[in-house]
């Protein structure tokens, strides 16, 4: 089956850094999205590596290591409106669909 | 103003009963997904379709149908073999030409009274 692997807390304070990992077991991989979550709210995408190394967009970095099957999401000059849900997904192709998997999520916490 | 619609935005079913959730899209998008989200979970694929007229079952269909008969619509019926209904349920669009990026609409909140 397909299933990712990320912590279900993470807390941290205001201007901090902050790294939220993803490990994945994905037949079929095309590559590794993310997404940010409020509360109550609709997901919105942050970042997606389908190549090894890093992907960078403003404060937001996302790293991928398709040899270990493995991602992070690294977060900087965290803010207060950084706290939120975040979800890494998978996506995977048969017969030219492409299928995304999500995982649990990462609840993220920013103190003060 | 482009975007997804999905409404109601409160939905409230009696048992046995059949409900079904809008999700209209003028992004133009080709792909189209229907996901249920539980308190803490993370978001489970029901159904998706990639063009008109054509759409595949995802991880959790038992219990629920959709319908692609325009580009820009794609309704899920809950129906009343889905025992467990009362979620968050989010539908998506995808531009299949230009990356991975998901659209998400603002959601449906499903409550069983």
């Amino acid at each position: 089956g397909q299933s990712l692997e990320q912590p279900s807390e993470v807390t941290a304070v205001e201007g901090a850094i902050v790294q939220i990992n993803c490990t994945y077991q994905t037949s079929g991989f095309y590559g590794l999205s993310w997404y940010q979550q409020h509360d109550g709210g609709a997901p919105t995408f942050l970042s997606y590596n389908a190549l090894d190394g890093l992907e960078e967009t403003g404060r937001f970095s996302s790293f991928l290591s398709r040899s270990d099957s493995y991602g992070y999401l690294l977060l900087q000059e965290l803010q207060m409106k950084d706290s939120a849900s975040y979800f890494c997904a998978s996506s995977r192709g048969t017969g030219g669909s492409y299928i995304p998997t999500f995982g649990r999520g990462t609840s993220l916490i920013v103190h003060p | 103003d482009g975007g997804i619609t999905q409404s109601p935005k409160y939905l409230f079913r009696k048992e046995g009963q059949n409900v079904t959730l809008s999700c209209e899209q003028n992004l133009n998008h080709d792909a189209m997904y229907w996901y249920r989200q539980d308190p803490g979970q993370g978001l489970r694929l029901i159904y998706y379709s990639q063009i008109v007229n054509d759409f595949q079952k995802g991880d959790i269909a038992e219990g629920y149908s959709v319908s692609r008969e325009k580009k820009e619509s794609f309704p899920l019926t809950v129906t009343s073999a889905q025992k467990n209904p009362t979620a968050f349920y989010l539908c998506a669009t995808r531009e299949t030409s230009a990356g991975e990026t998901q659209y998400f609409g603002p959601g449906t909140r499903l409550l069983v009274l």
